[in-house]
């Protein structure tokens, strides 16, 4: 069983200011890990994802996310906020890469001010 | 086309009714997966299928919900009698097995936005 916990719903920051999105997870098998932003009326878009190479991942927009086995976490970050990043992210754990299911957590809201 | 599409974007529908929500996916992605996303509940995993069979179909709340894909590509969620507690964004992804024989991630279309009032 996979389980995902994303630590707060709503995070703000300041255009500028590092961005910080935690997601732990749970998973009985080696997990991959992925982080999917969501813009209002959107479908998912995906950031980036881990699936047992390097640990550190780069992805799109300039975020990018370490996997952590010994804490279970996969947190996101952005050094530098900007006004488009406010969005809902998503943090999902399948066993297989694409299918199996993904299981979701459920998604920080990001708000980003000026 | 370029992406995974749905239609219609939106339905409201009266409880009671029917209602046939349709996903095309990426050409050539033989996987195929329904997710609803809700208030309340996050986003779930409903049904998925590899070519025109559903071997995984575990995520389905009730007989009233069903999906089939035909020719490898359209699907079709199907809900029977709706109930309010429906309402809810139905979201597709397709995905396709990679050089590395594992599939890759899921692309996901913009949803279905389903009222039933």
């Amino acid at each position: 069983a996979q389980s995902v916990t994303q630590l707060g719903s709503h995070v703000s920051v300041s255009e500028g200011a590092l961005v910080l999105l935690r997601c732990n997870y749970s998973s009985s098998v080696p997990p991959y890990l992925f982080w999917y932003v969501q813009y209002p009326n959107q479908g998912l878009q995906l950031l980036l994802k881990y699936t047992s190479a390097a640990t550190l991942v780069k992805g799109i927009n300039g975020f990018e996310a370490e996997f952590k086995k010994s804490e279970t976490s996969f947190h996101l970050t952005k050094p530098s906020a900007h006004m488009s990043d406010a969005a809902e992210y998503f943090c999902a754990v399948s066993a297989l890469a694409g299918y199996s299911t993904l299981t979701f957590g459920k998604g920080t809201m990001l708000l980003v001010s000026p | 086309g370029a992406g995974v599409s749905q239609s219609p974007s939106n339905k409201v529908t009266e409880k009671g009714k029917d209602v046939e929500l349709r996903c095309d996916p990426i050409s050539g992605h033989t996987a195929l997966y329904w997710y609803r996303q809700s208030l309340g509940q996050g986003l779930e995993f409903l049904i998925y299928f590899q070519g025109n069979s559903a071997p995984d179909k575990s995520g389905l709340p009730s007989d009233r919900f069903s999906a089939e894909r035909t020719g490898g590509s359209v699907s079709t969620l199907t809900i029977q009698r709706t109930q309010q507690e429906d309402s809810a964004v139905y979201l597709c992804a397709s995905s396709f097995m990679g050089d590395t024989g594992e599939y890759t991630e899921a692309f996901f279309g913009q949803g279905t936005r389903l009222t039933v009032v």
